[in-house]
Parts: C-alpha cells; structure tokens; sequence
C-alpha cells in the first residue's frame, strides 16, 4: 500500500515559470488537501477538496490552483512562481465521510525552491 | 476561526528526562485534536488524536496527551524521552471540512 505519493521529490524553479505538483492516495479518500510548511510558521492550508469536482480555498490560495477531476489525484498548480513560493509542499488525506472526521494522512512532500 | 499556539519554538531535554509540549487552541466547539511528530526531511506522523472520550489519550511511542477543556489545552507528554526523540512536534485542530489548523510547531532537542 503506497498511500500518497508526491512528485517530484525536490524541484528547483525559474521565476515566473509554470508548475504542477502532483499528489495521488491510494486509500480513496474523499478529502484532500495541501499545505506548505515555511520554518518558524509551520503548516498552513492552500486548498482543499471534500469530494471529487469540488475545491475550496484555505489561509494562504493566493498564486495557487487546484483540480479534483477523481478521487485519487490532486494536482496543486503554481501559475507564474515566485520566490516567495519557495516552500515544502505536503499533499494530506482523509476519508472525509457524513461529517464525521478522522485524522490526515500525509505525503512525504515536495521541496520547491523559486529563483 | 480556530487557532493553535505553542508557546514554545525550542525544547531541550536530557535523554531519559520527562517531557511535556504545551499547546492551546481556540475554538468555539467541541475539538478534533492532533500532536503529529516529524522527523528532518520526513513528512508527518500521526502520535495521537482526540475526538471525544477520556481525556488522557495514549498515543504511539509511549507519548500520551492531556484534553483539558477549562485551559484550552492539550498537552503532550513524554515519561522518559529517547534520543529517536529529537523532532519537530506539530499540536493541530480541526475547525471543520477545511483541514488542519497547525500550531507554528516545537522543536525538541535531545541531550545526551
């Protein structure tokens, strides 16, 4: 059982370029989510998606995107990067069901850095 | 919103000495609480959660953490910690269907 992959590993990236991050579970949870870790601030939330075809956003959307086109992938897109995009990106996931809540899942991350 | 604080971004603790990790939130209901543990260049695991129930919950790795409703906390807690220890420790809140609400984190260094 893989659970969440992320990929790539580690990107380093031109300002101003194009970039998805990709995330994909296994488990077939229905919420995903992603966030970025920035030292001394720790996680924070950048979008969210409760069921396949339905995003919303957290504390920091701003320069971000996302899609939820099934169940498994969760794909976060960074329009135009910017250094201060430079973070460590952690795709999570939980079986989100009637409302009752039960603990993330995490991927290992992707450590992007913006030049 | 919801919120969670921990008042402490540095510990250090001699191995085999007791632990405790503070944390407080902020929500108006009754919490989903969370310690999750990482490790350098690792992603997140979960030690122990809170949803309802007793109030001392008992988590992996011989952590275990206190819900205390009147303070606002939930406190982590550690008999004797080992030099596998040393990590970064995140407290989490759950504030609806929208994610995780993290604390800013405490790093726990291990003496020898």
């Amino acid at each position: 059982i893989a659970g969440i992959t992320q990929a790539p590993t580690s990107q380093i990236l031109a300002a101003g370029r194009r970039m998805t991050l990709r995330c994909t579970q296994d488990m077939r949870h229905n919420a995903m989510y992603w966030y970025r870790q920035d030292l001394g601030l720790g996680l924070r939330l950048i979008h969210y998606s409760n069921t396949a075809g339905t995003t919303g956003k957290g504390e920091v959307p701003d320069g971000y995107s996302v899609s939820r086109a099934n169940t498994d992938d969760f794909p976060l897109t960074l329009a135009s990067a910017v250094p201060s995009q430079t973070s460590v990106y952690f795709c999570a996931s939980t079986p989100l069901l009637a409302g009752i809540y039960n603990e993330q899942f995490f991927g290992p991350g992707t450590r992007l850095t913006v030049l | 919103a919801q919120s969670v604080t921990q008042p402490d971004i540095h510990i250090t603790v001699s191995e085999g000495a007791s632990l405790e990790l503070r944390c407080n939130y902020s929500y108006g209901a009754t919490p989903y609480l969370f310690w999750y543990v990482q490790s350098p260049g690792q992603g997140l695991q979960l030690l122990l959660k809170y949803f309802s129930g007793d109030t001392l919950v008992q988590g992996i790795k011989g952590f275990e953490a206190e819900f205390k409703r009147s303070q606002s906390s939930f406190n982590l807690r550690k008999p004797s910690v080992h030099w596998s220890d040393a990590a970064e420790y995140f407290c989490a809140v759950v504030g609806g269907a929208d994610g995780l609400t993290f604390g800013k984190g405490t790093h726990l260094i291990i003496q020898p």
